[in-house]
């Protein structure tokens, strides 16, 4: 079982160009999530899905859109890139929103 | 909304030495709690976990925490840390019920010096 995988590993990427960081899970979960990691901030919710076709905002959502169109995907957009994207994205899973998550192995994205 | 406070930022500890690290929450309803661990260069995974009942629970390597409700708290501990504890812990708030998202707490470094 994979769990969780997401690509690319990592990503170089000029401002302004648009970017969509892929994001499956093999686990049957009905909720998922995205999350981008900042040094000193710790994680912080972008958007999530409860389950396959709905999703919401999250904490720091702007700039950023997501999709879910079946259990297993969840892919996060940038529709135009910018530095302050620059972060290390992971994408998570979980039965429920209430319940534990299980993290994937993250994007590194760099934007210049 | 809810919010996650974690009180240490770095800690540096010894082998062998006792580990405690903070954790207060603020949510008006009830809450599962969590733990996650993320060893350099890795993604995070569950440490353990507190939804009901008895609320000291074990969780892997040696790690434990106690769910304190009239203290909003959920510290985490270890009698005894081993270089290989060397990581970033996370505390996690659930809510139960309604549309609450989960919010982790800013983390907390752990070095352990061999």
């Amino acid at each position: 079982i994979a769990g969780i995988t997401q690509a690319p590993t990592s990503q170089i990427l000029a401002a302004g160009r648009r970017m969509t960081l892929r994001c499956t899970q093999d686990m049957r979960h009905n909720a998922m999530y995205w999350y981008r990691q900042d040094l000193g901030l710790g994680l912080r919710l972008i958007h999530y899905s409860n389950t396959a076709g709905t999703t919401g905002k999250g904490e720091v959502p702007d700039g950023y859109s997501v999709s879910r169109a079946n259990t297993d995907d969840f892919p996060l957009t940038l529709a135009s890139a910018v530095p302050s994207q620059t972060s290390v994205y992971f994408c998570a899973s979980s039965n429920s929103m209430a319940d534990t998550q299980y993290f994937g192995p993250g994007t590194r994205l760099t934007v210049l | 909304a809810q919010s996650v406070s974690q009180h240490n930022h770095h800690v540096i500890l010894s082998e062998a030495a006792s580990l405690e690290l903070g954790c207060n929450y603020s949510y008006g309803g009830t809450v599962n709690l969590f733990w996650y661990v993320q060893y350099p260069g890795q993604h995070l995974q569950l440490l353990l976990k507190y939804f009901s009942g008895d609320p000291l629970v074990k969780g892997i390597k040696g790690f434990e925490a106690e769910f304190i409700k009239s203290k909003f708290s959920f510290n985490l501990r270890k009698p005894s840390v081993q270089w290989s504890d060397t990581a970033e812990y996370f505390c996690a708030v659930n809510p139960i019920h309604g549309a609450g998202k989960s919010t982790f707490g800013d983390g907390t470094t752990l070095t352990v010096k061999p």
